[in-house]
């Protein structure tokens, strides 16, 4: 089983440059989550999906957007990348059914300089 | 808010026993998880308590108090291996259905040597 996969797993950008960031599962999770982690920061929530066509604002969510056209597929944007968006991107989804309900599958990672 | 708390760096030895504290503070709570996270890697789910006391699994076991708002994970016989960063992650409970509910807060992280 794939899981949860994120591509690309590295890209370098200059200052401006736009990109994105494409996440696929294939668990038929309903939420999605796009986290970062910088170092002594720790994981922090960027924007997050409820179901397909909807999407929503985490903890971080100035200098990104992100689209749910389709159910399996959760994509971030950076529409003008700046320095401070360096960092490693994590994509995750969950279920909403079971007891541990809400705990997250990540994908591998994606890391991302912004020179 | 959440406020999540736990040790930058911790240092144990192979063999040994470690408890890795995690605190928090939150405007509601719906369980709490730990994860594993290796250098490089994405983090993988480890624990899950959402009532008072001790979960095992294995050598891993998590403990939760949630009137003080305290969690631990306990790893025994420590190998090498278990070297990594260890995320505690605490689920909010919302006055609505949806997102919230399931939306995961992170501490964040200790990372764990394993030495010889």
């Amino acid at each position: 089983n794939a899981g949860v996969t994120q591509t690309p797993k590295f890209r370098v950008l200059k200052t401006g440059q736009s990109m994105t960031l494409l996440c696929a599962q294939d668990m038929n999770h309903e939420y999605m989550y796009w986290y970062r982690q910088d170092p002594g920061m720790g994981l922090r929530l960027i924007h997050y999906s409820v179901g397909e066509g909807t999407t929503a604002k985490g903890e971080v969510p100035d200098g990104y957007n992100v689209s749910r056209l389709k159910k399996q597929n959760f994509l971030l944007g950076l529409e003008s990348a700046a320095p401070s968006q360096t960092s490693v991107y994590f994509c995750a989804s969950s279920t909403t059914s079971g007891g541990t309900a809400g705990e997250l599958f990540f994908g591998e990672g994606s890391r991302l300089t912004v020179l | 808010g959440q406020n999540i708390d736990q040790p930058t760096e911790m240092t144990a030895t192979e063999g040994a026993i470690v408890q890795i504290n995690c605190t928090y503070q939150t405007s509601g709570f719906n369980g709490l998880f730990w994860y594993q996270q290796h250098a490089g890697e994405a983090p993988t789910f480890l624990s899950y308590n959402v009532l008072d006391g001790l979960e095992e699994k294995g050598r891993f076991s998590s403990f939760l108090s949630r009137s003080k708002g305290y969690s631990y994970l306990l790893l025994k016989e420590l190998q090498m291996k278990d070297s990594a960063s260890y995320l505690c992650a605490v689920r909010g409970s919302s006055l609505y259905s949806g997102a919230g509910s399931y939306q995961l807060t992170f501490g964040k992280g200790t990372k764990l040597s394993v030495i010889p």
